[in-house]
Order: structure tokens, then C-alpha cells, then sequence
């Protein structure tokens, strides 16, 4: 298996454009999550999906991120609009069973 | 409610010497507890993990952690620093519910 996949690797964009962020899962696995990671706040757990069903949204900093997950082997975070402050690496992970994550290598955004 | 405290930001070796990096959980339940490591511009990747089973749990590259109830600790160990080590590792916990809970991270540097 080639692991979680996330594409792009990075990206820069301009404040007020339209960000979209998307991942692969790992084949078989029926969890998959979100995060963003920065220097101030380090990791954060922005939303989480079973069985492509979002679970738990509480994490998403305001209705400017959304989220979607239309089959069990694709998600997307999209950022509408995007801002400086949103300038992180983002992480997809998924996982089956045991809690244990399998991370992807992560987007990293710059807002200019 | 569950947390994690890792107690050092920064811990500093020379090669070849050990390595300790601290980490002490809160939760209401039994957890179960994961150290992950991320190498620069990497994703995050899966060193061990302790799910109530054999309480001195080995992981990968020669790291190994003693979960001790009476102390609520999971510290992390090597016997001996390789330059390779060099990253920065996570603590995490959860009780199962998928609520994952990370430290705020340890950053290693090996000196040689």
C-alpha cells in the first residue's frame, strides 16, 4: 500500500482565494482525520469521519473550512476563503480498529 | 476529560548516550497511549504503542516505553542516540472513543 496520500504538497495562494486539500486513505481503513498542525497551536484535530460520515466537526475554527468525504478512498478540506492565519501544514490520517494512525506527509500552506 | 503533558520542549543529547523524553497523561479512563515521530517536513509516524497488554512496550528503531499507572507516565527511551533520531515526538493518548489527545510535542536534537 502506498499510504495516505495528500495532494498538494504544498501550495501558495493569495488571500481570498479558494484553498481545496485532498487525501487518500489508506485501502480498508474506515476512519480518517484531519489536522492541522502550526508553531503556536501545534497539532489540532479539525474534523474526523467513519465510514465517510463526519463525526466530529468541533474542531473546524469557523464555516470558512469545510469538509468532504464522498467514498470511502477520497476526502477533501476545502478553505473558502483562505486567509494568512490559515498558513499550516495539514495532515490527513486514517485508521482501522486499534486507534493506531497512519499519517500522510501533509500539505503545507502558505496564504500570502 | 484527558490530557497529555510532555514536559520538555527541547531535549538536547550527544550521540551515542541515552535518551529520555517525559511524557505523563491524565484520564478517566484507561487509556491507550502512542509515541509518534515526525522528521522534518515528514508526516507523523508510529513508534509504539501501549494498548494494556505488557506494560514495557517496544517500538521501532530501538525505542521502547514503560507505562506506569502509579505515576501516570509513558516516558520514552533509547539506550543509545543515533544522529537519525534527530525529530520531534509525540505523545498521544486516547481512551478509545477516538478522541485523540496529543502532547505538545519534544524536539530532539543530537549532538555529535
Amino acid at each position: 500500500d502506498a499510504g495516505v496520500i495528500q495532494s498538494p504538497r504544498h501550495e501558495v495562494t493569495e488571500m481570498g482565494q479558494e484553498v481545496t486539500l485532498r487525501c487518500k486513505p489508506i485501502s480498508g481503513h474506515d476512519y480518517l482525520f484531519w489536522y492541522r498542525q502550526t508553531m503556536m497551536r501545534g497539532l489540532e484535530l479539525l474534523i474526523y469521519f467513519n465510514n465517510n460520515v463526519p463525526i466530529d466537526d468541533s474542531g473546524m475554527p469557523e464555516d470558512r473550512f469545510s469538509a468532504k468525504m464522498p467514498n470511502a478512498s477520497f476526502s477533501t478540506l476545502k478553505i473558502q476563503p483562505s486567509e494568512p492565519r490559515d498558513s499550516a501544514v495539514y495532515f490527513c490520517a486514517s485508521s482501522s480498529g486499534a486507534n493506531v494512525l497512519t499519517f500522510g506527509a501533509g500539505s503545507r500552506l502558505t496564504v500570502l | 476529560a484527558q490530557s497529555v503533558t510532555q514536559l520538555d520542549s527541547h531535549v538536547s543529547v550527544s550521540e551515542g548516550t541515552p535518551v529520555l523524553l517525559r511524557c505523563n497523561y491524565s484520564s478517566s479512563y484507561s487509556p491507550s497511549l502512542f509515541w509518534y515521530v515526525q522528521h522534518p517536513n515528514k508526516g507523523l509516524q508510529l513508534l509504539l504503542k501501549y494498548t494494556s497488554a505488557a506494560t514495557l512496550v517496544k517500538g521501532i528503531n530501538g525505542f521502547e516505553a514503560e507505562f506506569k499507572k502509579s505515576e501516570t507516565s509513558f516516558h520514552l527511551t533509547k539506550p543509545s542516540a543515533h544522529m537519525s533520531d534527530a525529530a520531534e515526538y509525540f505523545c498521544v493518548a486516547t481512551t478509545g472513543r477516538r478522541a485523540l489527545t496529543f502532547g505538545s510535542g519534544t524536539r530532539l536534537q543530537v549532538q555529535p
